[in-house]
């Protein structure tokens, strides 16, 4: 599985867009990129993925270059409730386990 | 909504206890997996299973054993509990395939074995 590179932390203004970024210059064609976060003492949520188009949906969007080697998460309209640990991960969806390895992830600190 | 709900969220043991982790979900889903997580460490694969009855080891299966007898209920059961398994308990599903990595997870179980 590629590996993932992500900024440790990250500041958004609250009502602004959040853009937390992941480098995966490694990535395979057939490998997705995930996203998920965690907010303090709670589970990991899944936000959205992708393969090469661009993805939106009711949390977030996924911009993904045309090499694939880095992303993007845009939090439209970031909230204090979107403070949390954001993690990037690629996979190829067809593995059997479904385990997710989560690294260091981006810790997202938005303000008031 | 994906519920995914987990029996207690904090539980304190003796060393040496039978510990019972109990996760439901309510989504028919196929894949339930049980995830530890400790700081700097990450999130380690448990066990997991995709069927009823069917069980994988994951990563670290050591001192757990796993039951799915229903679809929905898959339970972690720590046979003989030790300090080191004071750590944050989390359960999740999914479906099969290709959505496999689109997890549900539960609140967490915090459990301090002392």
């Amino acid at each position: 599985d590629a590996k993932t590179t992500q900024p440790p932390s990250m500041d958004c203004a609250e009502g602004r867009a959040a853009n937390l970024p992941c480098n995966h210059s490694t990535i395979s064609g057939n490998e997705y990129v995930y996203w998920y976060r965690q907010i303090h003492s709670q589970g990991p949520q899944y936000i959205i993925h992708g393969l090469k188009n661009n993805e939106t949906n009711e949390m977030a969007s996924l911009i993904i270059t045309e090499d694939r080697k880095s992303s993007t998460l845009i939090l439209p309209h970031a909230t204090l409730r979107d403070t949390a640990v954001y993690y990037c991960i690629v996979r190829v969806p067809s593995s059997n386990t479904g385990k997710l390895i989560f690294g260091q992830g981006t810790t997202l600190q938005v303000k008031p | 909504d994906v519920k995914v709900t987990q029996s207690s969220r904090y539980l304190v043991k003796r060393t040496g206890e039978k510990v019972f982790l109990e996760c439901v979900q309510d989504m028919d889903h196929e894949n339930m997996f049980w995830y530890r997580q400790d700081p700097g460490l990450g999130l380690r694969l448990i066990y997991f299973s995709y069927d009823v009855k069917m069980k994988e080891k994951g990563d670290i299966p050591e001192g757990y054993s796993v039951s799915r007898e229903k679809k929905e209920r898959f339970s972690l059961i720590l046979e003989s509990a030790s300090t080191n398994q004071t750590s944050m308990y989390l359960c999740a599903s999914s479906l099969l395939g290709r959505q496999a990595y689109e997890q549900y997870f539960g609140p967490g179980t915090r459990l301090t074995v002392t």
